[in-house]
């Protein structure tokens, strides 16, 4: 069975520096992979995905994450972070049927 | 583009009685719908995949005849808790999958209180 594993629970970094989210996914094929953010009490919102082709995936406000096969990871990253982002993120792989699996979770604090 | 609604989004019952809650494709449809289930502080656990026109299917351990998933038209599906008891309160949430494609777009949520 597919797993996805987020190796921090909490991470907290200046406004204004980079932050970098990690996230091990184990899977057979080529996985797809994705990172949603929740803000408290809220659904989820698809940052970003990887299907195939280039590794380095650009999302939205500001977000990339880069697939590397051989450490079978898909790192979020993000140079200048904001206080509108914290929020919790999760790395998800998708499997059979389109379902996805997900991480734990990294919840992300922003300290002014 | 691709926004998910539910309704409603909060919900507090008493113990014994039935809720149902709808999750909504706004524009787009989506053949197959996935109901989650988030305890505090911690991970969505898929609880079923809704499908159009047919029967549910629910993950190990869920039980059907608790959690009843009707999905009647390719923007709708609905998830009815029945009986419900106090350890059933959770946030609820619900995402559709575009048809033909693999992402899927989550619905804000519904916070259910058993009491």
């Amino acid at each position: 069975a597919q797993s996805v594993t987020q190796p921090d629970i909490h991470i907290t970094v200046s406004e204004g520096a980079s932050l970098e989210l990690r996230c091990n996914y184990s899977y057979g094929a080529t996985p797809y992979l994705f990172w949603y953010v929740q803000s408290p009490g809220q659904g989820l919102q698809l940052l970003l995905k990887y299907f195939s082709g280039d590794t380095l995936v650009q999302g939205i406000k500001g977000f990339e994450a880069e697939f590397k096969r051989s450490q079978s990871s898909f790192n979020l990253r993000k140079p200048s972070v904001h206080w509108s982002d914290a929020a919790e993120y999760f790395c998800a792989v998708g499997e059979e049927g389109n379902k996805l699996v997900f991480g734990a979770g990294t919840i992300l604090r922003v300290k002014s | 583009g691709a926004v998910v609604s539910q309704h409603p989004s909060r919900v507090i019952c008493k113990s014994g009685t039935s809720v149902k809650i709808e999750c909504r494709s706004l524009d787009f449809q989506a053949t197959t719908m996935f109901w989650y289930r988030q305890f505090p502080k911690q991970s969505l656990m898929l609880m079923a995949t809704s499908n159009e026109g047919s029967k549910a299917t629910y993950e190990q351990g869920v039980e059907k005849d608790k959690f009843l998933i009707n999905h009647a038209s390719l923007t709708l599906s609905t998830l009815t808790v029945t009986s419900a008891h106090p350890e059933d309160s959770s946030f609820y949430i619900c995402s559709a999958n575009p048809t033909g494609t693999y992402e899927q777009y989550f619905g804000p949520g519904t916070r259910l209180t058993v009491t």
